[in-house]
């Protein structure tokens, strides 16, 4: 059963810090993974959907890489502002058209 | 604008009774998605529908019903057996990707809490 864990479960960054979030899975045969923000009260928006072929993906000043071989997932986030302050989500798949979430890293970006 | 819709936002819900959560969508998805968020806990996945008139149970549906009688329309029938149904609770679309995952979209989400 594939597992995701993200680590730190929360994280505060002062405006303007460069971070890196987690999301690790226990089952490596992936091929893709998606990455998620979630504002309080609100639904999941999606930011990448990274493909291991791609090893890494950019939006704006978000990049997100996939390591197969080491598990892992990485969402890279520049100069981070205020606005920035969301949970973070990180979801695999799990099986024909199911995916598994992580629990997530609460970002808290200080003015 | 395509996307999905969840109604209502907030729903208040008497012990024992039934209530029915809606979700559509038109982005013309065929699979369909129903999760229990709750504080601290990642996403559960409730119920699932690959295409019409047909639907699966997925980690915790005790509790739960669904229908899938339109491929717009996935609602969730959330019934006396749920012991503890007070939760935030997401509808989601998805598209198939290459490679297995299912690129998923996620309705606003509806609140239910038991009185």
């Amino acid at each position: 059963k594939q597992e995701v864990t993200q680590i730190p479960a929360a994280l505060s960054v002062p405006e303007g810090e460069n971070l890196v979030l987690n999301c690790s899975f226990t089952d490596s045969a992936i091929y893709n993974l998606q990455w998620f923000r979630q504002d309080p009260g609100k639904g999941l928006t999606s930011l990448l959907l990274i493909q291991s072929s791609q090893r890494e993906q950019t939006s704006g000043r978000l990049n997100a890489s996939l390591d197969k071989s080491s598990g892992r997932s990485t969402l890279y986030i520049a100069a981070s502002q205020p606005g920035d302050s969301a949970t973070y989500l990180c979801a695999v798949p799990a099986g024909y058209q199911k995916v598994t979430f992580g629990t997530g890293t609460k970002l808290q970006v200080i003015p | 604008d395509g996307g999905i819709t969840q109604s209502p936002k907030y729903l208040f819900r008497k012990e024992g009774q039934n209530v029915t959560l809606s979700c559509e969508q038109n982005l013309n998805h065929d699979a369909m998605y129903w999760y229990r968020q709750d504080p601290g806990q990642g996403l559960r996945l409730i119920y699932y529908s690959q295409i019409v008139n047909d639907f699966q149970k997925g980690d915790i549906a005790e509790g739960y019903s669904v229908s899938r009688e339109k491929k717009e329309s996935f609602p969730l029938t959330v019934t006396s057996a749920q012991k503890n149904p007070t939760a935030f609770y997401l509808c989601a679309s998805s598209i198939p990707r290459p490679g297995g995952l299912n690129e998923q979209f996620f309705g606003p989400g509806t609140r239910l809490t038991v009185l």
